[in-house]
């Protein structure tokens, strides 16, 4: 089956720093999308991503979709507190439904 | 999002116990999904239905049974619980208009323990 791989699991940063987060499909992927979960809350979506090379920025977050429409990437410049939690990509490939990373927890410290 | 509920929000049960977790939308969606997470092991589809005559299994469905009550109404049911089903569950929704680019809406969660 479709798998999507999320890397890094965890990481921790100083409050202006850059984070990434990147993910991998084992499939080309018809779209992307990305869903941030606050600690104790529920995954909200983000964005969707659909063409290839597709480059989308909302305010300090940038994501991009890779030419082959098989990985994707978050980037937040100058990380803030508010940034606290944890980042999922989830695409579809053909399936039905969505298939989501495991995530990657971020920690920033003021 | 307040457009999804999730009854109860926390639930403390016993191992081989039956358990019914609920779920409620007004957002006027045809699909529905009951999710597992698990600290590191992400979001994990455990039923889906795309209307109220569909009922399709997810990753894993094994231990799990589902009901659509009505376009608004999944519940999940687990028949005899154990302790490894201790886990947050969330119930998600998508209007299925979008193709492709149906994007999910999540309710807040039902925290599960099984003692």
């Amino acid at each position: 089956g479709q798998q999507v791989m999320q890397i890094p699991q965890y990481q921790h940063v100083q409050e202006g720093e850059d984070f990434t987060t990147y993910c991998n499909s084992s499939t080309t992927l018809s779209n992307i999308q990305w869903y941030k979960q606050r600690p104790g809350g529920h995954p909200v979506f983000l964005i969707q991503l659909v063409k290839s090379g597709e480059v989308k920025k909302q305010k300090r977050l940038t994501f991009q979709f890779g030419e082959a429409k098989k990985n994707s990437s978050l980037h937040i410049t100058a990380t803030q507190t508010t940034d606290v939690g944890t980042y999922f990509c989830a695409g579809y490939s053909g399936y039905s439904t969505l298939t989501f990373g495991k995530g990657t927890m971020l920690l920033v410290s003021p | 999002d307040a457009d999804v509920t999730q009854t109860p929000r926390n639930r403390i049960t016993k191992t081989g116990k039956r358990i019914m977790l609920e779920c409620s939308q007004t957002k006027g969606h045809d699909r529905m999904y009951w999710y597992r997470q698990d600290p590191g092991l992400g979001l994990r589809l455990i039923y889906y239905s795309f209307d109220v005559k569909d009922i399709n299994k997810g990753e894993i469905s094994d231990g799990y049974s589902v009901s659509r009550q009505a376009q608004a109404k999944f519940s999940l049911s687990l028949e005899s619980a154990i302790p490894n089903q201790t886990a947050l569950y969330f119930c998600a929704t998508s209007d299925g208009t979008g193709g492709i680019t149906d994007t999910q809406y999540f309710g807040p969660g039902t925290r599960l323990t099984v003692l």
